[in-house]
């Protein structure tokens, strides 16, 4: 069975340092890994995604993430933190080709300090 | 805004009762996916419609039923409400409805069952 295991309910970091959210998965065959942000009281907003090719995948707002099959991670980054990024963010996976389901982890809480 | 209309933003009923959410995808995208999101399950797939069609079924109860119309747009429809179907309930949708195609997501429908 598919499954996304985002191991960190919350992170904190400073405005202007590096930012990583975890996200490891499992599925079998090749992955379709994605990344989406909910605001407060907003619908979840696509950031990135990776289908195939290079694993390092750049996405909106200065997001990038890092596919690693050996690890099986697909870690969400940003170089520097803005106080704006705090939201809450989800990791999410699919297998199949011609689905359905988006499987998504139990999010992750981003909160940037000034 | 992603272009994902949903109504009403809000909806607070009782036990046994029953609700329709709508959901209008983005203009030109074929599919529509259905989304509950709760404190104690997370973010969880219901059910996907492409062009009318049902093409999958996640978690969704007996009591919920969803329609694709000829316009595409959507609606879910939970009856014999119970208290804990109380939670946010999104629409996304995609354009071919293939796994590889980020979905965009609606604002949301908060439900509540006193």
């Amino acid at each position: 069975a598919q499954s996304v295991a985002q191991p960190e309910d919350q992170v904190n970091v400073a405005e202007g340092n590096p930012l990583t959210v975890k996200c490891t998965y499992s599925v079998s065959g090749n992955p379709y890994l994605f990344w989406y942000v909910q605001y407060p009281n907003r619908g979840l907003q696509f950031l990135l995604k990776y289908i195939t090719g290079d694993n390092l995948v750049k996405g909106s707002y200065g997001f990038e993430a890092e596919f690693n099959k050996s690890q099986t991670s697909f870690h969400l980054k940003k170089p520097s933190a803005l106080v704006s990024d705090s939201a809450l963010y989800f990791c999410a996976v699919s297998r199949s080709y011609n689905t359905d389901k988006l499987i998504f982890g139990t999010g992750t809480r981003l909160q940037v300090f000034p | 805004d992603s272009g994902v209309t949903q109504t009403p933003k809000h909806l607070i009923t009782a036990t046994g009762q029953r609700v329709t959410l709508r959901c209008s995808p983005r203009s030109g995208d074929l599919s529509v996916y259905w989304y509950q999101q709760s404190l104690d399950q997370g973010l969880q797939f219901l059910i996907q419609y492409y062009n009318g069609e049902e093409r999958a079924k996640g978690n969704i109860l007996e009591r919920f039923s969803a329609q694709q119309f000829p316009d595409l747009h959507s609606e879910l429809n939970l009856s014999s409400l119970e208290l804990g179907d109380s939670a946010l309930y999104f629409c996304a949708s995609s354009v071919t409805g293939l796994t590889y195609n980020e979905q965009f997501f609606g604002p949301g429908t908060r439900l509540t069952v006193l």
